[in-house]
């Protein structure tokens, strides 16, 4: 497709479970970041992917947070254990390096009850 | 201190207004710097590119001043339909040019 798409939209949950978010970013795209936003809140954000370079972690909020990013392309978003904190929606976005046009995914929004 | 900086709002303001918005960053190597636009439980797009020289995109004028490192987005005769977040969006330098977002302001713009 000509976006980022993520899945799934939606995700309930129940406390203590894990959960697996998707990104697939715009093909060529090298540049890919997760990031977090809760409800009237600003944008947290949470890793990004730049090539082969190592990713930047420095965002995870904790070790019940990680992600992977294979071949180059997509991506997933782990969240073990979640807690009713992790509720949030999760945006995924990517570019090429420095230029404009970072593209967000429509998000995935996770309820953790 | 934040990375990129912005006052979170809310500018309530009646429509036709001029309304102003700033944002500073602290990284003084950064490269690019654009200004998106988040609409309510959407996710946020781009509003503008910002140059050094300034540049305009109809009531939108976006400028930057290196020197005391700050952007800002200037939006004239205010509609109802610019109500929304404005992110300011700064990227670093080098191979890396990690892209970061600020937290947003809001605006509400009212009849």
């Amino acid at each position: 497709g000509a976006g980022v798409s993520q899945s799934p939209s939606n995700k309930v949950t129940e406390k203590g479970k894990d959960v697996e978010l998707r990104c697939d970013p715009i093909s060529g795209h090298t540049a890919l970041y997760w990031y977090r936003q809760s409800l009237g809140q600003g944008l947290e954000f949470l890793i990004y992917f730049q090539g082969n370079s190592a990713p930047d972690k420095s965002g995870l909020p904790s070790d019940r947070f990680s992600a992977e990013r294979t071949g180059g392309s997509v991506s997933t978003l782990t969240i073990q254990r979640t807690q009713q904190e992790d509720s949030a929606v999760y945006l995924c976005a990517s570019s090429l390096p420095g230029l404009a046009g970072t593209i967000f995914g429509p998000g995935t929004r996770l309820t953790v009850l | 201190r934040k990375e990129v900086e912005q006052d979170p709002g809310p500018f309530n303001v009646p429509e036709g207004a001029t309304v102003a918005f700033n944002c500073t960053y602290s990284n003084s190597a950064s490269q690019s710097f654009f200004w998106y636009r988040q609409d309510c439980r959407k996710e946020p797009k781009l509003l503008m590119s910002v140059y050094s020289s300034g540049n305009e995109d109809g009531r939108f004028t976006a400028q930057l001043n290196r020197a005391s490192q700050y952007i800002s987005l200037l939006i004239r005769d205010s509609k109802l339909s610019d109500s929304a977040t404005y992110l300011c969006v700064v990227t670093g330098s080098g191979g890396y040019q990690k892209v970061t977002f600020g937290t947003g302001t809001k605006l509400q713009v009212i009849p």
